[in-house]
């Protein structure tokens, strides 16, 4: 089992709808989650981070956690082509190494 | 620009040359980092520098070598690789490793290499 685990996608939305991305984690006793993105080409960009059960938001973005489940997630509201990119989770584990999955690449149509 | 550097932005090699990578941040950061990105895989950390002491070895072919002359400067050194370490190297750097769980890693653009 990975200890990240990520759709690749790739993820395909009309613009202006809501994009979810979903990430789940091996390791029960991880605290924080970090959320990249990732252009083609380019080098991962930090969106945002998460550290309690819930939602946080930021802008166009919601980072949810649900730390019982084991899971979490990334809603883009309002979708633009130029979100266009590959969404990278990150989990710090409890030996305090930052993990990162394979990535979910999204597409968001015009 | 999120204040980490790195040169060359591309670089393509002979399985025989011997090159560096050299990465800079800008940030007053007291940790730096070594990532390979391969196509459609998860980023793999190589090396972790912590105030210039190594803390971090990934079981990574000797044929990879760091160097952290600094807080501020890492390099890479590479000599005698092989096709499959061509990739997208990334450096990284963080304020506070040992604040585990709250560090956030700030990545340079990467290098670009390619192993003939």
């Amino acid at each position: 089992q990975k200890e990240v685990e990520q759709n690749s996608g790739p993820l395909s939305v009309p613009e202006g709808a809501i994009a979810s991305l979903n990430c789940t984690y091996s390791d029960r006793g991880s605290q924080s989650f970090f959320w990249y993105r990732q252009y083609s080409g380019k080098s991962p960009e930090l969106i945002m981070f998460i550290y309690s059960n819930g939602d946080k938001e930021d802008g166009r973005f919601t980072a949810q956690l649900n730390k019982a489940s084991q899971y979490v997630s990334l809603l883009i509201r309002d979708s633009q082509p130029s979100d266009s990119a590959t969404y990278l989770c990150a989990v710090y584990n409890q030996g305090g190494k930052l993990i990162f999955g394979q990535g979910t690449e999204l597409s968001v149509k015009p | 620009e999120t204040g980490v550097t790195q040169t060359p932005r591309h670089l393509v090699m002979g399985m025989t040359n011997k090159k560096s990578l050299k990465c800079e941040q800008h940030l007053g950061h007291n940790a730096m980092y070594w990532y390979k990105q391969s196509a459609k895989k998860p980023l793999e950390l190589m090396f972790v520098y912590s105030l210039e002491e190594r803390v971090e070895n990934n079981s990574v072919p000797s044929r990879f070598s760091p160097e952290c002359p600094n807080s501020s400067h890492l390099f890479l050194h590479l000599h005698t690789l092989q096709p499959e370490d061509s990739a997208l190297y990334l450096c990284a750097s963080s304020r506070d490793p040992s604040a585990a769980g709250t560090d956030t890693q700030y990545f340079g653009p990467g290098t670009r290499l390619t192993v003939l």
